[in-house]
């Protein structure tokens, strides 16, 4: 079952536009990754965020965590071409215990 | 981090007949773990896998089906036996390092006619 449900579904944005995607997850979690996929390819890992944690950057990746909602957001700030992937969100913890649950993911395109 | 390499990287395969996807890791795991990902969706866990010791399958996923190797700390094989088409989909190896994060192959995507 998944844990994760990001929205929205699908996204497109104009180069140089910032892309926000929502995670809402259902049960108590240890940590939050994002994680993105070119191409149906293998996925790569973004970044971590753990259950204590309210706020993460990497690069032009910016990553809240708001547990008293079950949410986190991920935010792309200047989009570029290169950006255009799926993204998704994936939680351990809780019923889960060590595995990781990924939720449906988001469809990002940038546009050139 | 862990580099792992994924063969084949896609194959077309008839119904009935049976594909072994390799994965290969460039250090030594103690687990790893096999995916699927059917078109348009997310990744579901197959089955974890321990050297010395049978996988562990999550629920709606059995051996007969997905048979694993993990013959040592490097290699493992998710075998896709008596394929129908709804076994069409993405096969995905991981490894996670001590951080909890996941290193993924590049993927099988396997069509199944």
């Amino acid at each position: 079952s998944q844990q994760g449900e990001e929205d929205p579904q699908a996204l497109s944005i104009q180069e140089g536009e910032n892309a926000t995607m929502n995670c809402s997850y259902k049960t108590s979690i240890n940590n939050l990754q994002w994680y993105r996929q070119n191409s149906g390819r293998g996925l790569v890992h973004l970044i971590l965020i753990r259950s204590n944690e309210r706020e993460k950057h990497s690069g032009r990746l910016r990553v809240t965590l708001d547990t008293s909602k079950k949410s986190s957001s991920l935010l792309i700030t200047a989009s570029r071409a290169a950006d255009t992937a799926s993204y998704f969100c994936a939680t351990d913890g809780g019923e889960y215990g060590n595995k990781l649950v990924f939720g449906a993911g988001t469809i990002l395109r940038v546009k050139s | 981090s862990a580099v792992i390499s994924q063969k084949p990287s896609r194959d077309i395969c008839q119904r009935g007949t049976s594909l072994t996807i390799q994965c290969q890791v460039d250090s030594q795991v103690t687990m790893m773990f096999w995916y699927r990902q059917q078109p348009g969706q997310s990744l579901t866990l197959i089955a974890t896998a321990n050297q010395g010791s049978e996988a562990t399958y999550e629920s709606g996923f059995v051996i007969d089906k997905f048979p694993i190797s993990r013959p040592n700390l490097t290699f493992s094989t998710l075998t896709v036996s008596n394929m129908s088409p709804e076994d069409s989909s993405i096969y995905l190896c991981s490894v996670v390092d001590l951080g909890l994060k996941l290193f993924f192959g590049s993927g099988t995507q396997l069509s199944v006619l």
